[in-house]
């Protein structure tokens, strides 16, 4: 089983709409969370941090459960440029950062 | 900051020659790590340094591949010799607290 789990998609949807990623992670030793995006042919870049409270970036909302092990990531309103693969990072705190495979979203006209 | 640098951003080989991909990390973090990405297996984590020391190396794939960091400005990441299915685009990471800053990447052809 791998540490960091996603499901692959593709996610397409219709621009103005909701959509919702989730990602779960096997090790509960795991400390800090995060959201990348990496466009394509492009390397990834910090979306936003994910906090047990959750937090919120204008159309981008960030959850953690951590009695489940999963996050997730909401995002609302879509544009065109919101097509990326979305990754899921989890730290298990020192040097260990783990990268799911990504998440890949299409958003249409 | 220039961010992360990495050489070359491109790479086209022959199997069995040596290849070196270099990086250069944001001045003052003090993290360091590379990474390789293909279609089939996603990002995976091939080695990672702190204070220029190697910390785990488990994600190296084979003897044929090695990593080194001699200061905190540079390190390298050397194939020798290449195989095809080394084909990928490597990334250099580094990182001072928790976000990773990555750099462009250098994609590697092997024929």
């Amino acid at each position: 089983r791998k540490e960091v789990e996603q499901d692959p998609g593709p996610f397409n949807v219709p621009e103005g709409a909701t959509v919702a990623f989730n990602c779960t992670y096997s090790n509960s030793a795991s400390q800090s969370f995060f959201w990348y995006r990496q466009d394509c042919r492009k390397e990834p870049k910090l979306l936003m941090s994910v906090y047990s409270s959750g937090n919120e970036d204008g159309r981008f909302t960030a959850q953690l459960n951590r009695a489940s092990q999963y996050i997730s990531l909401l995002i609302r309103d879509s544009k065109l440029s919101d097509s990326a693969t979305y990754l899921c990072v989890a730290n298990t705190g020192g040097f260990k950062t783990i990268f799911g495979a990504g998440t890949r979203l299409f958003v249409k006209a | 900051d220039a961010g992360v640098i990495q050489s070359p951003r491109h790479e086209v080989t022959e199997m069995g020659q040596e290849v070196t991909l270099r990086c250069k990390p944001i001045s003052g973090h003090n993290s360091l790590f590379w990474y390789r990405q293909t279609m089939m297996r996603g990002l995976e984590l091939l080695i990672y340094f702190n204070n220029n020391v190697p910390i785990d190396d488990s994600g190296m794939p084979e003897d044929r591949f090695s990593a080194k960091m001699p200061n905190a400005s540079f390190s390298t990441l050397k194939i020798q010799p290449s195989e095809p299915r080394d084909s990928a685009v490597y990334f250099c990471a580094s990182r001072e607290r928790y976000e990773q800053f990555f750099g462009p990447g250098t994609r590697l052809t092997v024929l």
